[in-house]
């Protein structure tokens, strides 16, 4: 079975600061991996998605993560936060295109002026 | 092209009822997930549908049910309404089974009293 732990229920960064949000997973056979952003009382919109090829994915907005197969993770990071960053931020894993998604527990983010 | 939606956007409900949650799927997709997420929690999988046909169950109860119509638009049923289905109910569709991305719709937010 597959799983996601996001580590931090809560990040608070300044406004400019780095973002660094913690993703590890488990998987018995290479993993889809996603990160999906939930803004209040929204759907979840695609950031990024790393499938094969290059370890590091750049998304929208300006978030990029790496995804580390020796370490089982797959971190989303952004190197200056902005307010409109404010949101709650899931990992999520599949084991195959079109699959299931498995998510993480999420990530609230808090931009501080 | 339009994104997914959902309808109702909210509903409340008393124990033992029954609810109809609905779902339009993106322009050309034939493959639809419902999701349910608990306050607080992440996105759990219920169901896949892909073509009419159930294609993948999560942990969930027969009294959870679901259909997918000629136009790909699909519905999920609840019978037997407990508290703890209280929840966002996400709908995502995605291309083709084969492929990897899915798109989120804004969710139907569920209270069952």
């Amino acid at each position: 079975a597959q799983s996601v732990t996001q580590l931090g229920s809560h990040v608070s960064v300044s406004e400019g600061a780095l973002v660094l949000l913690r993703c590890n997973y488990s998987s018995s056979v290479p993993p889809y991996l996603f990160w999906y952003v939930q803004y209040p009382n929204q759907g979840l919109q695609l950031l990024l998605k790393y499938t094969t090829g290059a370890t590091l994915v750049k998304g929208i907005n300006g978030f990029e993560a790496e995804f580390k197969k020796s370490e089982t993770s797959f971190h989303l990071t952004k190197p200056s936060a902005h307010m409109s960053d404010a949101a709650e931020y899931f990992c999520a894993v599949s084991k195959a295109a079109g699959n299931k998604l498995t998510f993480g527990g999420g990530t609230r983010v808090l931009v501080k002026p | 092209e339009t994104g997914v939606t959902q309808s109702p956007t909210h509903l409340i409900k008393t124990r033992g009822q029954q609810v109809t949650l609905r779902c339009s799927s993106q322009s050309g997709h034939n493959t639809v997930s419902w999701y349910q997420q608990a306050l607080g929690q992440g996105p759990q999988f219920i169901f896949q549908y892909y073509r009419e046909e159930e294609n993948g169950r999560g942990n969930f109860p027969p009294r959870f049910s679901g259909l997918q119509f000629p136009n790909y638009s699909s519905e999920l049923n609840v019978n037997a309404l407990e508290l703890d289905d209280s929840a966002l109910y996400l709908c995502a569709s995605s291309l083709e089974q084969g492929r990897e991305t899915q798109y989120f719709g804004p969710g139907t937010r569920l209270l069952v009293l």
